[in-house]
């Protein structure tokens, strides 16, 4: 049973438009999310992460939103840049538990 | 510098054989974690440690086995009794600390011939 879901494989924007990539969780424990990038062949890396206690959360161009009450989050892109493509994961786990658990990804495709 | 070190890069073993994926950290982080990524799936728990001389099973443990016999490694072993065993292995580490990341390693992609 899968706990956190992205639904959508893949996703191709513009350059300098917005990217919105969304999560979905059934675990009502999780309080902390978190958004990985991850280029072929290499380890991910941090990008962005929110607490439950939080609605919203940015840095620079990238921007988390969580709604608790719809066990859902996005993560918005603006500006998307060419250097943005890559699989995004979502994250997310809960209270002392140190264990994540990851989504499938998103492939993002950012157009020139 | 600090990080976490995955070896080797890719690593290529016949069918039947057990073959161990070393990770190292000098983060002095207290949990460490090994996921594997196969196409479409995703990262998937394998095995996680949050002390030395303790772990605990993940959501695919079945044919894998690790040790923590010191902080600062973690490594897998791949057993003959896991039967898709070509994949991208991940291994990361993480302080035990609410609201921080895991950090990863650059990974290990094993190919079974």
């Amino acid at each position: 049973d899968q706990q956190v879901k992205q639904n959508s494989p893949s996703l191709s924007v513009q350059e300098g438009r917005i990217s919105i990539l969304n999560c979905d969780y059934t675990n009502s424990m999780f309080d902390y999310f978190l958004w990985y990038k991850k280029y072929p062949a290499e380890g991910p890396t941090f990008l962005i992460s929110i607490s439950s206690i939080k609605d919203k959360n940015e840095d620079g161009r990238f921007t988390v939103f969580l709604n608790k009450s719809a066990k859902h989050l996005s993560l918005h892109i603006v500006p998307s840049q060419p250097g943005d493509s890559a699989v995004y994961f979502c994250a997310a786990n809960a209270g002392s538990n140190y264990k994540l658990t990851f989504g499938k990804g998103t492939l993002l495709t950012v157009n020139p | 510098d600090g990080g976490i070190t995955q070896s080797p890069k890719y690593l290529f073993r016949k069918e039947g054989q057990n073959v161990t994926l070393s990770c190292e950290q000098n983060l002095n982080h207290d949990a460490m974690y090994w996921y594997r990524q196969d196409p479409g799936q995703g990262l998937r728990l394998i095995y996680y440690s949050q002390i030395v001389n303790d772990f605990q099973k993940g959501d695919i443990a079945e044919g894998y086995s690790v040790s923590r016999e010191k902080k600062e490694s973690f490594p897998l072993t791949v057993t003959s009794a896991q039967k898709n065993p070509t994949a991208f292995y991940l291994c990361a580490s993480s302080p035990q600390r609410l609201g921080t990341e895991a950090f990863f390693g650059q990974g290990t992609r094993l190919t079974v011939v």
